[in-house]
């Protein structure tokens, strides 16, 4: 059974550096992309980016290059988002997703971040 | 790149109706590389339709999507009572991908 688990949610205030992490299972994890997805309290989907685990080949989207870094470590089947310094409009939750052909058919449960003074 | 836009914003259904909705890209779709999701309140998104006609796993005919190039519709024709979600449109065709901003069918 596919299963991607992302770590639990996180309280941080302005400023402070954050990495979350979504580790797959059930299948080979070095042959699937593994996308991210930002959805913003009581707002949509927006795709951040996404990264393949089997030569770390990443694509950001312009809104979000420079704002967050995505990587993997492909020996523990696991994919990371992080921030540098976290501001306040980073509070979201934020979901890890297993990339088909283009199309996520898998997803974490979702990680919320809450980034407050 | 491409913007999705889906309507209605909002569309109030009674079970059993026929539900339609629509996502208009801002430019072709190449290669019909377009997907729709469920969402409900407090879960992950599910994956429905992915180019932009095929049924993924396990969701049932009563759900279908049609379209091309810059048109796209998803279709319930008989609306239960767990149909009653969120909806989006992805476009996977041009980088970067893009979500429409979703529909909320809700009961009448």
């Amino acid at each position: 059974e596919v299963q991607l688990v992302q770590s639990g949610a996180e309280v941080k205030k302005p400023g402070e550096s954050l990495r979350i992490s979504c580790k797959g299972s059930g299948y080979r994890f070095t042959n699937h992309w593994i996308g991210w997805v930002r959805q913003m309290p009581g707002k949509g989907l927006e795709w951040m980016g996404i990264i393949y685990p089997g030569d770390s080949d990443t694509r950001y989207s312009p809104s979000f290059q420079g704002q967050v870094t995505i990587s993997a470590d492909k020996s523990i089947s696991t994919a990371y988002l992080q921030w540098s310094s976290l501001k306040a409009s980073d509070t979201a939750i934020y979901y890890c997703t297993r990339q088909k052909w283009g199309e996520f058919d898998f997803w974490g449960q979702g990680t919320l971040v809450t980034v407050s003074s | 790149e491409i913007v999705l836009t889906q309507s209605p914003g909002t569309l109030s259904l009674s079970p059993g109706e026929r539900a339609t909705l629509s996502c208009r890209a801002s430019q072709s779709v190449s290669s019909s590389y377009l997907a729709w999701y469920q969402q409900k309140p407090g879960q992950a998104p599910r994956l429905l339709i992915y180019g932009a006609s095929n049924r993924a796993t396990g969701i049932p005919d009563r759900v279908s999507g049609s379209g091309s190039g810059t048109d796209f519709t998803l279709t319930i024709s008989r609306l239960e009572p767990e149909d009653f979600a969120v909806y989006y449109c992805q476009q996977y065709g041009s980088s970067p991908s893009t979500f429409g901003q979703g529909t909320k069918l809700e009961i009448k």
